[in-house]
């Protein structure tokens, strides 16, 4: 199963806003609303920080937000801090009850 | 709180098999599906297996499909990975997680290493 395509690095200074794209096919993410995306530091699990598309758990900053125009899903953080410094994977339902993740994005903060 | 603890993890041998297991707890086990997700040392993740809300039905990623078999008993709160025919390439940290549709949680993760 082919893996979403997201960019392998960004990077970016302190408060100032990013965006990851996250683009699957018309088989995931351009049919349905169940993306996902995770923050994961070196050695933790993965925590949620937006499922659905564009919804945030309980405690997740509002700096982080999520949206999909097609095929394409996009995770933006605002007023980046040092902290926000990570991995960031999306993933996707597909059909067949199978789900399918992203390369993942590594976030320096510079 | 909603929880997810792994274990079982450890070193087997290429050819061996091993159980790891999930035990849930802070949420009603038997109305959510569940999940098993692997992540190999330095890569990204890739889900193996779900099952439904009664362990009537099971679906397998093609790379573990006939190897790895994922069950459940509602009445423990816990759902559980068989694995079997372990490949070196099988080495992982693997996670439990809850309806990955959905705000559920994550296990922390119990590690696998497949080794001679």
């Amino acid at each position: 199963q082919s893996a979403l395509t997201q960019p392998a690095s960004v990077s970016a200074s302190p408060g100032q806003s990013i965006t990851i794209s996250c683009t699957g096919t018309s088989s995931d993410v351009g049919v349905y609303n169940f993306v996902s995306w995770y923050q994961q530091y070196p050695g933790k699990a993965p925590k949620l920080i937006i499922y659905g598309v564009s919804n945030r758990p309980s405690g997740v900053s509002n700096r982080f937000s999520g949206s999909k125009s097609g095929n394409t899903a996009s995770l933006t953080i605002s007023g980046l801090q040092t902290e926000d410094e990570a991995d960031y994977y999306c993933s996707s339902y597909r059909t067949t009850y199978t789900w399918i993740f992203g390369g993942g994005t590594k976030l320096t903060v510079l | 709180e909603e929880q997810l603890v792994e274990s079982g993890g450890g070193l087997v041998q290429p050819g061996g098999s091993l159980r790891l297991s999930c035990a849930a707890s802070g949420f009603t086990f038997s109305t959510y599906w569940m999940t098993w997700v692997r992540q190999v040392p330095g890569k990204g993740l890739e889900c193996l297996a779900n099952i439904n809300k009664d362990g009537s039905e099971e679906y397998y990623v093609d790379s573990v499909r006939g190897r790895f078999t994922i069950s459940r008993d509602n009445a423990k709160n816990s759902l559980y990975l068989q694995m079997n025919s372990l490949r070196v390439e099988d080495t992982a940290v693997y996670y439990c997680a809850r309806d990955l549709n959905y705000n559920g949680p994550w296990g922390q993760g119990t590690l696998v290493t497949v080794s001679s």
